[in-house]
């Protein structure tokens, strides 16, 4: 099956600094990868998502890029700010496949210095 | 005001007790999902359903068992079989059931069994 992980487990940056977070992937047919925030004591929601057929997507300060060669796939923050302060899950799933499933990492905590 | 219901947010179990924790959505999302979230270990899924009367297991079903006898609901029952199941349990769902969409997620559910 699908394994998913990040790259660190934690991650302190200042405030006004980018921050990347990186996850990989094993299932080479796997072609949809979400990222979701989670902040305290709240639930996950979707930040954003990338499928297989392009290579970066942008949506304001965040950005994902994928690699498939290499499958793995990163987060981009720009001028960060203390509310993105949270736990960021990637996640990794196969579209139409007869047992697909999405599978998630193990997040990451990120924290922005004020 | 639509979105996704889970109850109770806390409950404590003794242990050899089977105890349900309910999930009910207006959303009318087709898909609907059962994770549990553990310190370190993100998101791992347990069942998902994606229509009614149908669904399967994930990744760590032993000891829970589910039903999927409405559209808008889909309770978890954790039984006296699931050897460690102090956690905190999050409902999703999802408009498709191809697993490249959006995962709405509940508040959770903090399970303490004494």
């Amino acid at each position: 099956g699908e394994n998913v992980e990040q790259h660190p487990s934690t991650l302190s940056v200042q405030e006004g600094d980018s921050a990347v977070i990186k996850c990989t992937y094993s299932d080479s047919a796997s072609n949809y990868f979400p990222w979701y925030k989670q902040e305290l004591g709240k639930r996950p929601q979707l930040i954003i998502d990338i499928r297989s057929n392009v290579g970066e997507k942008k949506d304001q300060r965040i950005a994902v890029t994928l690699n498939k060669t290499a499958k793995h796939f990163s987060l981009h923050i720009t001028e960060t700010q203390p509310e993105d302060s949270a736990v960021y899950f990637c996640a990794a799933s196969t579209v139409g496949g007869a047992n697909s499933k999405l599978t998630f990492g193990k997040g990451i905590t990120l924290s922005v210095r004020p | 005001d639509g979105g996704i219901t889970q109850s109770p947010k806390y409950l404590f179990r003794k242990e050899g007790q089977n105890v349900t924790l309910s999930c009910e959505q207006n959303l009318n999302h087709d898909a609907m999902y059962w994770y549990r979230q553990d310190p370190g270990q993100g998101l791992r899924l347990i069942y998902y359903s994606q229509i009614v009367n149908d669904f399967q297991k994930g990744d760590i079903a032993e000891g829970y068992s589910v039903s999927r006898e409405k559209k808008e609901s889909f309770p978890l029952t954790v039984t006296s079989a699931q050897k460690n199941p102090t956690a905190f349990y999050l409902c999703a769902s999802s408009l498709g059931t191809t697993l490249a969409g959006e995962l709405f997620f509940g508040e959770g559910s903090r399970l303490t069994v004494l």
